[in-house]
């Protein structure tokens, strides 16, 4: 399976900061990289999807690029609401695996 | 509006089978990939397996073959995820997603709570 690391597992912020999350693939992927948002008790929800087009609804704050193996989600100014789990996944081989995850702090 | 509609929590013992479901509506359900994730306490996010209700192709994730059974009823838009022999190892939280063309997840189900116990 492809394999999808993550970097940092956990990162601690303030609110207003920008942050980076970083997402690596064992293989290309060309721009097949999806990034998703999860909080405690409620479904996943789709923030970026092919690398760097931003879903319908959700906030110009967030943003994504990368091309190839290497890809990051920046938040360019931290909300309260934004404090959660982010979870890149590749989707181009199936299985369509995710990354393990990094927890946002406050 | 697209939704999915995922069935209620289901508290089971080891060995039992259990089918838990997801409700299309808002969208030509034929149309689109289903998808089922699986999320463990404390763990991340795992794709086990994608069905195409259209004509029912389905495609396991290698750790999930074998394990569970992916269906899908277009007559009520309705997509399935069955054991047959329940384990205590699958104890989690089950969604349902719509996968898009590029194959992202853009809407997904509320989440089924299964928790089996030994």
């Amino acid at each position: 399976d492809m394999q999808m690391t993550q970097s940092p597992s956990t990162l601690s912020a303030s609110v207003g900061d920008r942050v980076t999350v970083t997402c690596r693939a064992s293989q290309s992927i060309n721009t097949y990289l999806n990034w998703y948002q999860k909080k405690p008790g409620k479904a996943p929800k789709l923030l970026i999807y092919l690398a760097s087009n931003l879903q319908s609804g959700v906030p110009s704050r967030f943003s994504g690029s990368g091309y190839g193996t290497d890809f990051t989600l920046t938040i360019s100014s931290l909300q309260l609401e934004d404090f959660a789990t982010y979870y890149c996944q590749q989707s181009q081989r199936i299985p369509y695996t995710f990354g393990q995850g990094t927890k946002l702090e406050i | 509006d697209v939704q999915l509609v995922q069935s209620g929590t289901e508290v089971k013992k080891a060995g039992e089978s259990l089918k838990i479901s997801c409700k299309a509506s808002g969208y030509s359900f034929s149309l689109y990939w289903i998808a089922w994730v699986r999320e463990m306490a404390g763990e991340g996010l795992e794709l086990m397996g994608i069905i195409y209700p259209g004509d029912s192709e389905t495609r396991y994730s290698p750790s999930f073959q074998g394990q569970v059974t992916i269906s899908a009823d277009t007559s009520i838009t309705t997509a399935y995820l069955q054991w047959s022999s329940l384990r205590a190892s699958d104890t989690a939280t089950y969604y349902c997603a719509r996968m898009t063309g590029d194959n992202s997840l853009d809407f997904w189900g509320q989440g089924v709570l299964v928790t089996v116990s030994s």
